[in-house]
């Protein structure tokens, strides 16, 4: 079974940082493009980045881009976002996702909560 | 950026009745667009690619049609576990980009 389970979230005032991580099993976590999708409360989905395999090529939200660096570490099946220079529009649960073809995703994780606020 | 509409914003219906919610993209995006459904407190789960490709164990009820710019998701005989939020997004061009939702709700 697939299964993405993030973390690292929280409250951070604006101008913060906070790495989130999203741990992968029940598939071969190098072989599948890997992204971020965040949803303000009571909002729709916005993208935020994505990351191909066997290279290092990376997509950005306008919104993000600068701030954002998406990475992964594969020998520990694990996908990170690192958030700076937070703002109190980041506020959102945060996505990890599979992309499964060239830009659909397949499996999701649960989410986990930024809250960025003073 | 390709600007996604979703419409209507609401459709308000019965079990057992069709539901049809559109997709318009401000430019084509061929046929490369998908459909998720999200529940109250759940994930998004995908359930078209390509327009019209059902994802695994999607019921055959869920339908996808159009390339261009138009694009429909037609659910038939909705079932009570049908009533969700239901968001497309395109996979033509960077930045990726979701519509703004259609809530379909019990009437």
């Amino acid at each position: 079974e697939v299964q993405l389970v993030e973390s690292g979230g929280g409250l951070i005032q604006p101008g913060g940082s906070l790495r989130l991580s999203c741990v992968a099993s029940g598939f071969t976590f190098n072989s599948y493009d890997m992204s971020w999708v965040r949803q303000a409360p009571g909002k729709g989905l916005e993208w935020v980045s994505s990351m191909h395999i066997g290279t290092t090529t990376t997509n950005y939200a306008d919104s993000v881009k600068g701030r954002f660096t998406i990475s992964r570490d594969n020998s520990k099946n694990t996908l990170y976002l690192q958030m700076n220079s937070l703002r109190v529009d980041d506020t959102a649960l945060y996505y990890c996702a599979r992309r499964s073809g060239s830009y659909w995703h397949d499996s999701w994780g649960q989410g986990v909560l930024v809250t960025v606020s003073s | 950026e390709i600007v996604l509409t979703q419409s209507p914003a609401t459709l308000s219906l019965s079990p057992g009745e069709g539901a049809t919610l559109s997709c318009r993209a401000s430019q084509s995006v061929s046929r490369y667009l998908a459909w998720y459904q999200q529940k109250p407190g759940q994930a998004p789960r995908l359930l078209i690619y390509d327009a019209s490709n059902r994802a695994t164990g999607i019921p055959a009820r869920f339908s996808g049609s159009g390339s261009e710019t138009d694009f429909t998701l037609t659910i038939s005989n909705l079932e009570s576990e049908d009533f969700a939020v239901y968001y497309c997004q395109q996979g033509s061009s960077w930045p990726r980009t979701f519509g703004q939702g259609t809530k379909v709700e019990i009437k």
